[in-house]
């Protein structure tokens, strides 16, 4: 399997722009998280599915983030509009099972938005 | 309020020597405690895990340690090579369901000098 794939993996934006993000579970897993990696904060939880439901999404800073997964192959993570704090590397995360929690990440998505 | 902690934010050693990485977590409800290991432009991979039932586990060089009056954990790698030179991240998770997200701490950075 070519494990978690995420796309892009860079993007530049300017502040304002609609950004979205992309990935791709490996296959039979139906866990899926959103992570954001930043220097001040560390890697941060901002959302999690099971079997493509949102189960805990209270790490969504703004309204201005939404993500969905319309099925179990596919997730996106979009923030409408983007701001400079936004920038940081968004991770995507699969397992496939809820226990135990050992989760696959991919190589990630660094987003600058200037 | 971070309930992961991992308060030195680096760590140098020896190649062949014992390296000591820590992890404090708040959380009474954590079951289940996971360490990732990260190289720069990738992202995090399931290095070890433990649960709350044992004390210590064991894997190769890898030896986690978990002291649950104390709410503390930490990795020891012996004999550290330079290969180990990443970014660590300990994580903990409640049992199913919506707890079985992962909580991360801010990373430890190690470099093993040869």
């Amino acid at each position: 399997d070519a494990g978690v794939i995420q796309s892009p993996r860079h993007e530049v934006t300017e502040m304002g722009q609609e950004v979205t993000l992309r990935c791709k579970p490996i296959s039979g897993h139906n866990s899926l998280f959103w992570y954001r990696q930043t220097m001040m904060r560390g890697l941060e939880l901002l959302i999690y599915f099971n079997n493509n439901v949102p189960i805990d999404d209270s790490g969504m800073p703004e309204d201005r983030f939404s993500a969905k997964m319309p099925n179990a192959s596919f997730s996106t993570l979009k923030i409408q509009p983007s701001e400079p704090r936004d920038s940081a590397v968004y991770f995507c995360a699969s397992t496939p099972r809820p226990m135990p929690p050992e989760a696959f990440f991919g190589q990630g998505t660094r987003l600058t938005v200037v | 309020d971070q309930q992961v902690k991992q308060n030195s934010p680096s760590l140098s050693v020896q190649e062949g020597r014992i390296s000591i990485l820590n992890c404090d977590y708040t959380n009474s409800m954590f079951d289940y405690f996971l360490w990732y290991k990260k190289y720069p432009a990738e992202g995090p991979t399931f290095l070890i895990s433990i649960s709350s039932i044992k004390d210590k586990n064991e894997d190769g060089r890898f030896t986690v340690f978990l002291n649950k009056s104390a709410k503390h954990l930490s990795l020891h790698i012996v004999p550290s090579q330079p290969g180990d030179s990443a970014v660590y991240f300990c994580a903990a998770s409640g049992l199913g369901g919506a707890n079985s997200k992962l909580t991360f701490g801010k990373g430890i950075t190690l470099s093993v000098r040869p």
